[in-house]
């Protein structure tokens, strides 16, 4: 069975810090993607990034940064810089081999505050 | 171009009543996924249609749960009788496949039920 795990609730920082959100999965498959969305207050979930799981290279786009490291599992989101607008709760979530196609797991959420 | 479009954005019912959320998914994408979001319990996917064929219903809670998908554009999720459990935000989503690969899902703003 596929999980993902988010193990911080809440995390509040000042604006302009550096921040890390953690995902660690689990799946017994050997090709997976990974993803993150963000959910702002409004409500809506956005699309922010899909990796697959032969392509372990760090991404950067902007302020955001991913980590994906295999050995542990991990896929983790840096928010370089932070602004009140990356306030949000923040899912990490994963998928079987056909990228989502069966739907995608995801994990609790992190709630993420900006304080300015 | 036009998301993912929900309706009703909100809705308050009574328990014991009929609800019947819709959804349109974006045009050209032949996967369309049910998820259901609550404080427990996270995002949870319901079912999810290709090609307008349930694939898998195995997160659908219990038989007052039904959902149709009768052409391209249009899915319905109806709960009959409703409860109080059943209050969550529900959202739709769809994605494209192209070479047996399922892209990311592009989600609807939801619709927020309340059962009384």
């Amino acid at each position: 069975a596929q999980k993902v795990t988010q193990a911080q609730t809440e995390i509040s920082v000042v604006e302009k810090e550096d921040v890390t959100l953690d995902c660690v999965y689990e799946t017994r498959d050997t090709t997976y993607y990974l993803f993150w969305y963000k959910q702002p207050p409004s409500g809506e979930l956005v699309f922010l990034i899909r990796r697959n799981s032969f392509d372990e290279q760090n991404e950067i786009s902007g302020r955001y940064s991913w980590n994906f490291q295999k050995s542990t599992s991990s896929f983790n989101f840096t928010i370089t810089a932070s602004q009140v607008v990356d306030s949000a709760v923040y899912f990490c979530a994963l998928s079987d081999g056909r990228g989502g196609a069966d739907g995608l797991t995801f994990g609790k959420g992190t709630h993420l505050i900006i304080q300015p | 171009d036009a998301g993912v479009i929900q309706s009703p954005r909100h809705e308050v019912t009574e328990m014991g009543q009929e609800v019947t959320l819709r959804c349109k998914p974006i045009s050209g994408h032949n996967s369309l996924f049910w998820y259901r979001q609550t404080m427990m319990r996270g995002l949870e996917l319901l079912i999810y249609f290709n090609n307008n064929v349930p694939i898998d219903d195995s997160g659908m809670p219990e038989d007052r749960f039904s959902a149709k998908m009768p052409n391209a554009s249009f899915s319905t999720l109806k709960i009959q009788p409703s409860e109080p459990r059943d209050s969550a935000v529900y959202f739709c989503a769809s994605s494209a496949t192209s070479g047996g690969v399922t892209g990311e899902l592009f989600f609807g703003e939801g619709s927020r039920l309340t059962v009384l």
